[in-house]
């Protein structure tokens, strides 16, 4: 079963910049749909961003469209979170996660990363 | 975007019970729903897909129903192991969205 690692979490000051990255375990990563996911400390799940195997299907939250661009690099096995303009609500602990089923217009996940934790504060 | 409303937010019960944990989607998703359980600082592990079919290694005490805006998830006989939060969230389109989550306490 693949596993996810992600990185790149830390504090930031409102208006700043971080990128996200998740490793995948596997070079089989290179054909699954994946998802950012995150969570505000004390808070629910709140579905982020999805970008499909090949970098080509990509849909975001309305929360961060225009802000966070998604992208992965299939040769290097890894999914990325580019998040710019950040604010306060940004922040939260963010999961990479695979797809593992499908209604064939979106998907849910199945297998999740530990979560990079990023703060928005001055 | 759908609004998932799942109810209660909080729920006490002992080990043994049967609890039942609803979400209402705003919108038909048909059988598009999934049941997440999650552990303080731990990622969500899924449990149910497709409304009803229970994810490999999950044992059989869990079990979803519903379709169309009405669904629950039902434990049977709560185990100790049973006590975290659950999320339905539908994936009939983009944007996803997750309920609120139930949390599930001892009584």
């Amino acid at each position: 079963e693949v596993q996810l690692l992600e990185s790149g979490g830390g504090l930031v000051q409102p208006g700043g910049s971080l990128r996200l990255s998740c490793v995948a375990s596997e070079s089989t990563f290179s054909n699954y749909v994946m998802h950012w996911v995150r969570q505000a400390p004390g808070k629910g799940l709140e579905w982020v961003s999805v970008v499909n195997a090949i970098g080509a299907g990509i849909s975001y939250a309305d929360s961060v469209k225009g802000r966070f661009t998604i992208s992965r690099d299939n040769s290097k096995n890894t999914l990325y979170l580019q998040m710019n303009s950040l604010r306060g609500e940004d922040t939260a602990t963010y999961f990479c996660a695979k797809e593992g089923f499908s209604s064939g217009r979106a998907g849910g996940v199945h297998i999740w990363g530990e979560g990079t934790l990023v703060t928005v504060s001055s | 975007d759908i609004q998932m409303t799942q109810s209660p937010s909080t729920l006490s019960a002992s080990v043994g019970d049967r609890v039942i944990i609803t979400c209402r989607a705003s919108q038909n998703i048909d059988n598009w729903l999934a049941w997440y359980q999650q552990k303080p600082g731990k990622a969500p592990k899924v449990l149910i897909q497709k409304a009803s079919v229970l994810e490999g290694g999950v044992p059989s005490r869990y079990s979803g129903s519903g379709s169309g805006t009405e669904f629950t998830l039902t434990i049977s006989s709560l185990q100790p192991d049973d006590f975290a939060t659950y999320y339905c969230q539908h994936y009939v389109r983009y944007p996803i969205t997750f309920g609120r989550g139930t949390r599930l306490e001892i009584k």
